[in-house]
C-alpha cells in the first residue's frame, strides 16, 4: 500500500513565522500535490510536482512556496504566515509523470493554525 | 475553473439511491472520485477516462459525457459505510502543458439507518 506521511496533524504558529510542513512517499511516486481544504471551497492545488526539483503552480500559490530535492519529499512553505492560511493542508502523490488518469494517494493532513 | 458539483449535500436512507453530478468548463481527459469520511485522507473511488476507460471501484458507478464535460456518480442500494464527503477532480490540459487535477468542493453523503 502506497503510504503519505505528513511530519504534523496539528501545527500552531504566530503571524509572521515561517513554515515548513513536510510530506513523503514511499512508493517512488514521480508526482506530488500539495492541497488546501476549506469548508465549502473543497481542495484547491497549491503546487505540484512532476519531478525532483520541479515545481509549478497550482491555482492558489501565493503566499507559498515549494522545496522538492528528493523524489520522496515534497515540502510546503509559509514563507510568512498570515491568519488567512489557517486551514487543512493535504499532500498526494500519483505515479506517471504528466499521464492522465494516475489515482492520488493522499496524506492525512496537517490542521494549521496561525494567531 | 473549478469544477461544480451538486447536490451539495444529501441525506439517505440505508437501501436508497443518490446521484452526484460533476461539471467543467473546460474540455476535460478525465474525471476522478474520491470519498473523504470526517477526520480522515480522501480515498480513491474511480477514474473516467476521455475514450471510456474506467478504473476503480466494482461497487460504484459513474458515468463521464466528453461532450458536455460531466460525470455523475451513482451510490445504489446505500450503505451506512458511503456516508462522507464526495469530490470530483478534473484533469485537462492546462497552460504549461502539464495536467493537473483540480477538485470540486465537495458533496457531503449522509446515510441513516
Amino acid at each position: 500500500d502506497v503510504k503519505v506521511t505528513q511530519s504534523s496533524r496539528y501545527l500552531v504558529k504566530r503571524t509572521g513565522e515561517k513554515v515548513f510542513l513536510e510530506c513523503v512517499q514511499d512508493m517512488d511516486h514521480e508526482n506530488m500535490f500539495w492541497y488546501r481544504q476549506d469548508p465549502g471551497l473543497g481542495l484547491r492545488l497549491i503546487y505540484f510536482s512532476y519531478d525532483v526539483k520541479m515545481k509549478e503552480k497550482g491555482d492558489i500559490p501565493e503566499g507559498y512556496s515549494v522545496s522538492r530535492e528528493k523524489k520522496e519529499r515534497f515540502s510546503l512553505i509559509l514563507e510568512s504566515a498570515s491568519t488567512n492560511q489557517t486551514s487543512m493542508y493535504l499532500c498526494a502523490s500519483s505515479s506517471g509523470g504528466a499521464e492522465i488518469g494516475s489515482p492520488l494517494h493522499f496524506g492525512n493532513g496537517t490542521r494549521l493554525t496561525v494567531t | 475553473q473549478q469544477p461544480v458539483q451538486s447536490p451539495q449535500a444529501v441525506i439517505l436512507r440505508e437501501g436508497e439511491d443518490a446521484v452526484i453530478n460533476c461539471s467543467s468548463s473546460k474540455a476535460l481527459y478525465s474525471v476522478h472520485w474520491y470519498r473523504q469520511k470526517h477526520g480522515e485522507a480522501p480515498v480513491f473511488l474511480m477514474i473516467l477516462l476521455k475514450g471510456g476507460e474506467q478504473k476503480g471501484h466494482d461497487k460504484i458507478s459513474a458515468s463521464f459525457n466528453e461532450k458536455k464535460q460531466q460525470s455523475s456518480l451513482y451510490l445504489t442500494a446505500s450503505q451506512l459505510s458511503y456516508s462522507g464527503t464526495y469530490f470530483c477532480g478534473t484533469e485537462g490540459m492546462f497552460s504549461g502543458g502539464y495536467n493537473k487535477l483540480i477538485f470540486g468542493a465537495g458533496t457531503r453523503l449522509a446515510v441513516h439507518p
